[in-house]
């Protein structure tokens, strides 16, 4: 079974302040995803990263697949109270396997 | 482009009845995942369908089933409820041949077993 490890579990700062979330596996993934998850509604995706070294950017958000495959990281540059939510990353070995979910960063953004 | 459904958006059931929890897909996508997502937990795996065909089934006992029919929508039935089944249901639709594409998620059944 893959496993998906994401660090820090909580995580609460001042709006401003810079943050990096990670998430780390034994496993090589062919594809690794980021998604956002608010109270009460469905995880929304963020990116997909596929090529080892890959570095994608939307916005104040920075991700960074590991060169090797096995890690990411997210990189959200001056928070805001709108990136609060539950970060969630999401990887798939190569074939037809099922995607599966670490447990998340819970990140609140205090005014 | 409407966006993926599930019904009922609240459940609560009485340990050993049986509850079924409908997702249609976006228009167009013939993958359906299914995922029981809890505090402890986080989001695991229950089931993946294309095509009406169970692709993948994740490490859930006999009760958990589900099926997909000819139009895309699946279903998911859990039978003789147990309190560890309180959970949040996600279905998420997807495109298939790029395996590198995103999910979309629908809102979630929210279960309460008591």
């Amino acid at each position: 079974t893959q496993l998906l490890e994401q660090s820090p579990q909580f995580l609460s700062i001042q709006e401003g302040e810079n943050l990096t979330v990670y998430c780390n596996s034994s496993s090589v993934f062919s594809s690794l995803q980021w998604y956002r998850q608010e109270p009460g509604e469905g995880p929304v995706l963020l990116v997909t990263v596929v090529t080892g070294g890959e570095v994608k950017k939307l916005k104040r958000l920075t991700f960074q697949f590991g060169d090797a495959r096995k890690d990411s990281s997210l990189h959200i540059t001056a928070a805001q109270t709108g990136d609060t939510g539950l970060y969630l990353c999401a990887g798939r070995n190569a074939g037809n396997t099922p995607l599966v979910f670490g447990k998340g960063t819970r990140l609140s953004v205090i005014a | 482009k409407a966006g993926v459904t599930q019904t009922p958006r609240y459940l609560i059931k009485t340990r050993g009845q049986q509850v079924t929890l409908s997702c249609s897909p976006i228009s167009g996508h013939r993958s359906v995942s299914w995922y029981q997502q809890t505090p402890g937990q986080g989001l695991q795996f229950l089931f993946e369908y294309f095509s009406e065909t169970q692709r993948n089934k994740g490490n859930f006992p006999g009760r958990f089933s589900g099926r997909q029919f000819s139009n895309s929508r699946s279903e998911m039935n859990v039978s003789t409820l147990e309190l560890g089944d309180s959970a949040l249901y996600l279905c998420a639709s997807s495109p298939w041949g790029n395996l590198d594409y995103g999910y979309t998620f629908g809102s979630g059944t929210r279960l309460t077993v008591v």
